[in-house]
């Protein structure tokens, strides 16, 4: 099993761009979120699905869109890039159903924006 | 929401050393995970603890729900036990997952 695969790894935007962050799991789960991490933060909620065709905002949503038209992927698009969407991005997966609802966390996305 | 606050926010231990790691939660919950994250910056799941205790290798935990907190403990440190150590909980209800909340972290140093 791949896991979540996110990608880029590393990317360098300037202010005003727009670009799609990918994310993408093999595990069939039904929940997918994605957290930016910034230091001295924790990782803070951006958005989250729980099925296919169902999205909602996190605690931090804004300047970000994201659809789920299929159960294996997740995009996080950033609209127009700006220096305070400079962070680490995280994607995670978990099932609903499972006993254990341990979360799975691809291995981010560093994005600064200049 | 719930808020979550992590202690020591850093820790610096030599090899061999034990650690207890604590994380308070200002509500109820029914989903608490530990992570480690390694200096690469990889997230790790270590344990879905909610309530009780569990043991993986040298590491284990216990949530106490009632009195809102979980600790994490590190016996016999490793240098690959370096890192950030997240707790994060929600509270699920009606089959939803609910969101984890993280705290900030304790950043752990063990020194050889």
């Amino acid at each position: 099993n791949a896991g979540v695969t996110q990608t880029p790894k590393f990317q360098v935007l300037k202010t005003g761009q727009s670009m799609t962050l990918q994310c993408a799991q093999d595990m069939n789960h039904e929940y997918m979120s994605w957290y930016r991490q910034d230091p001295g933060m924790g990782l803070r909620l951006i958005h989250y699905s729980v099925g296919a065709g169902i999205t909602d905002q996190g605690e931090v949503p804004n300047g970000y869109n994201v659809s789920r038209s299929t159960t294996e992927d997740f995009p996080l698009r950033l609209l127009s890039a700006a220096p305070s969407q400079t962070s680490v991005y995280f994607c995670a997966s978990s099932s609903t159903y499972s006993v254990n609802y341990g979360y799975t966390f691809g291995s981010g996305t560093r994005l600064t924006v200049v | 929401g719930i808020q979550v606050e992590q202690s020591p926010p850093d820790l610096i231990l030599q090899e061999g050393a034990n650690s207890t790691l604590r994380c308070n939660f200002s509500d109820s919950v029914n989903n608490l995970q530990w992570f480690h994250q390694n200096p690469w910056g990889q997230l790790i799941n270590l344990f879905y603890i909610p309530s009780g205790t569990k043991q993986n290798g040298r590491l284990s935990a216990t949530t106490v729900a009632t009195e809102r907190y979980s600790l994490l403990y590190i016996s016999s440190s490793q240098t690959t036990d370096s890192g950030v150590y997240f707790c994060a909980v929600s509270l699920f209800y009606g089959g939803s997952q609910g969101n984890l909340i993280f705290g900030k972290g304790t950043k752990l140093s063990v020194k050889p």
